[in-house]
């Protein structure tokens, strides 16, 4: 049973654009959503999380938007950058216990 | 660094082998977990330790597999009699738990048994 989802397993985007990942999830009891950012042979690093209690939250080019009825949310990337080209994963969190994460989407930024 | 830490960071044996991975979380973080990446899969929990509570081991795959974590803090992830099935990347990671804190990864022990 997938809590988190990532439909989109890669996105291509052009350098100067935005790029928006996407993540589902079904678990309402779900109170905390944090992205990562992942290279290969590299672990995870934390990019930006929010709280369920908020809608959004930014930090420079990165901002999560949250959509609680309909158990969504987002990363926005704006402007893209050939740096951003990475695996990133979706992960939420009940009551500060394990991470459950999202099956990720690769992003590939085009000079 | 002042990162998480993993050896070895890669680990070839052959099926049947005990295997031991090693993780130093980073200092003055009390929760640790462990988790696991299978080829073309998503990371997948396996436990988690808060502190001196007993560890929540829910998310380990079979009695193979054991942890433990001396002294509050360096954790060891050991598979006995290990299968194919168990070739991975084991990944640690530590916060400042509980509650709702972001959780910072290690690179990651990349495990292939033959």
């Amino acid at each position: 049973d997938q809590q988190v989802k990532q439909n989109s397993p890669s996105l291509s985007v052009q350098e100067g654009r935005i790029s928006i990942l996407n993540c589902d999830y079904t678990n309402s009891m779900f109170d905390y959503f944090l992205w990562y950012k992942k290279y290969p042979a590299e672990g995870p690093t934390f990019l930006i999380s929010i709280s369920s209690i908020k809608d959004k939250n930014e930090d420079g080019r990165f901002t999560v938007f949250l959509n609680k009825s309909a158990k969504h949310l987002s990363l926005h990337i704006v402007p893209s950058q050939p740096g951003d080209s990475a695996v990133y994963f979706c992960a939420a969190l009940y009551s500060g216990d394990k991470l459950t994460f999202g099956t990720g989407t690769r992003l590939a930024v085009r000079p | 660094g002042a990162g998480v830490s993993q050896s070895p960071s890669n680990k070839v044996t052959e099926k049947g082998k005990d295997v031991e991975l090693r993780c130093d979380p980073i200092s003055g973080h009390t929760a640790l977990y462990w988790y696991r990446q299978s080829l073309g899969q998503g990371l997948e929990f396996l436990i988690y330790f808060q502190g001196n509570s007993a560890p929540d081991k829910s998310g380990l795959p079979s009695d193979r597999f054991s942890a433990e974590r001396t002294g509050g803090s360096v954790s060891t992830l050991t598979i006995q009699r290990t299968q194919q099935e168990d070739s991975a990347v084991y990944l640690c990671a530590s916060s400042f738990g509980p509650g709702n804190q972001p959780q910072h990864f290690g690179d990651g022990t990349r495990l292939s048994i033959l």
